[in-house]
């Protein structure tokens, strides 16, 4: 069975420093996995994927992700907060064969001037 | 190409009532699936429609429902509304579906209000 978990509900950084955002993953498959980004009243936007290719992903706005097997994470980072960085992100697996997608929680980013 | 679109954004209901929400996918997607939010619950899958049919379906009561236009349009009901029902709505499409490496792209949602 899949399931996903995004160790922190709110993480709390000043702009210009960086940005972590952990997620623990659990697959009976080879994994894909996803981060999506959901600013205030909109809808979820695709920030990158894993697709068991290069285990370090980079997606939009400076955002990237490292997977690591050994340790089942698929941490979100990014060198340096933006104001604009302020949303809701969301980790996502999916299992190859299936047809199931896991959100995770999601962790809420505060950006501080 | 156009996005997801959904429509009506926001709607508002009363206990009892039904609704009917309506997304049209990305033009050559032929998955579309549902999910609510919550404040509480967050993020949860509602059901995944692919050229027509049920393919996969959460943890919902009956009183959910959908269903795929040969057009990939696809259309979400609920009926006997509950206050708990109220929650923003999200359709999300894919060329394939939700197995393996195959994004979605999310609509902006509607948002039900149930008084």
């Amino acid at each position: 069975a899949q399931s996903v978990t995004q160790l922190d509900s709110h993480v709390s950084v000043s702009e210009g420093t960086p940005v972590l955002l952990r997620c623990n993953y659990s697959s009976s498959y080879s994994p894909s996995l996803f981060w999506y980004v959901q600013h205030p009243n909109k809808g979820l936007q695709l920030l990158l994927k894993y697709t068991s290719a290069a285990t370090l992903v980079k997606g939009i706005n400076g955002f990237e992700a490292e997977f690591k097997k050994s340790e089942t994470s698929f941490h979100l980072t990014k060198p340096s907060a933006h104001m604009s960085d302020a949303a809701e992100y969301f980790c996502v697996v999916s299992e190859s064969g299936g047809f199931k997608t896991i959100f995770g929680a999601g962790t809420r980013l505060f950006v501080k001037a | 190409k156009a996005g997801v679109t959904q429509t009506p954004r926001y709607l508002i209901k009363t206990r009892g009532q039904q609704v009917t929400l309506s997304c049209s996918p990305i033009s050559g997607h032929r998955s579309v699936s549902w999910y609510q939010q919550t404040p509480g619950q967050g993020l949860q899958f509602l059901f995944e429609y692919f050229s027509e049919t049920q393919r996969n379906k959460g943890n919902f009561p009956g009183r959910f429902s959908g269903r795929q236009f040969s057009n990939s349009r696809s259309e979400m009901n609920v009926s006997t509304l509950e206050l708990g029902d109220s929650a923003l709505y999200l359709c999300a499409s894919s060329p394939m579906g939700l197995a393996g490496v195959n994004e979605q792209f999310f609509g902006p949602g509607t948002r039900l209000t149930v008084l």
